[in-house]
């Protein structure tokens, strides 16, 4: 079947440099994208999402950049923090599917901030 | 913001045994969901629900039953533990629209069946 998933399992990175973690989904269909940040113990925890309809968009020191040609997805984290060291996942829907709108989760990358 | 709230947090079963794990939000949303995360994957959808009432199977549903008889409630029950259950459960809900809205999440419950 379809999947979502990352081009690497771990990135370490050095405070204050910029992360950029990368996600390649297959479902042509997929119009919604969502990245969450998962601290060991707790949930998911939503950072930033895009529409199919849009290539970029900013949150507090996150960039979601979308490229549909390639089907590829990435997560920006400027200045990384050592607080910013979690598991990121991508996942996709589509958003007008029969299914309940359920999300498609890749595995996750395990990001590490050293000092 | 209580948000999604799950319980318990923690339970260890013994095969054969079952139990009901607990999901409630306060946040009015019509849709809810269960995934479970097996080490170092992604979540993979259990069952979900549209609203209360109606409920449907994700992608890994055997083994599991769910009711939604309120908007807020959507338990989730094993009912013959397997050690193939041992896992991390996760509820979630969105609100109006639910795809192409974010799913808000609680902290899980860890599982353990021996």
């Amino acid at each position: 079947g379809e999947s979502v998933g990352l081009h690497l399992p771990t990135l370490s990175v050095q405070e204050g440099d910029n992360s950029i973690i990368n996600c390649a989904y297959s479902n042509s269909a997929s119009d919604y994208f969502i990245w969450y940040k998962q601290e060991s113990g707790k949930g998911p925890q939503f950072i930033i999402d895009i529409r199919s309809n849009m290539d970029k968009r900013q949150g507090q020191r996150v960039t979601v950049l979308l490229n549909k040609t390639v089907k590829h997805l990435s997560l920006q984290i400027a200045a990384t923090q050592p607080g910013d060291s979690a598991v990121y996942f991508c996942a996709e829907n589509e958003s007008n599917s029969n299914s309940g709108y359920a999300l498609n989760f890749g595995k996750g990358t395990s990001l590490l901030v050293t000092p | 913001n209580a948000g999604v709230t799950q319980t318990p947090k923690f339970r260890i079963l013994k095969i054969g045994q079952s139990m009901t794990l607990q999901c409630t939000q306060d946040m009015n949303h019509n849709y809810m969901y269960w995934y479970r995360q097996d080490p170092g994957m992604g979540l993979k959808l259990i069952y979900y629900s549209v609203g209360a009432g109606i409920t449907d199977k994700g992608e890994v549903p055997n083994g599991y039953n769910v009711s939604r008889s309120t908007t807020e409630d959507f338990p989730l029950r094993l009912e013959l533990a397997a050690p193939s259950q041992t896992s991390v459960y996760f509820c979630a809900s969105n609100g109006a629209g639910g795809g192409g809205q974010p799913q808000h999440f609680g902290d899980g419950t860890r599982l353990s069946i021996l």
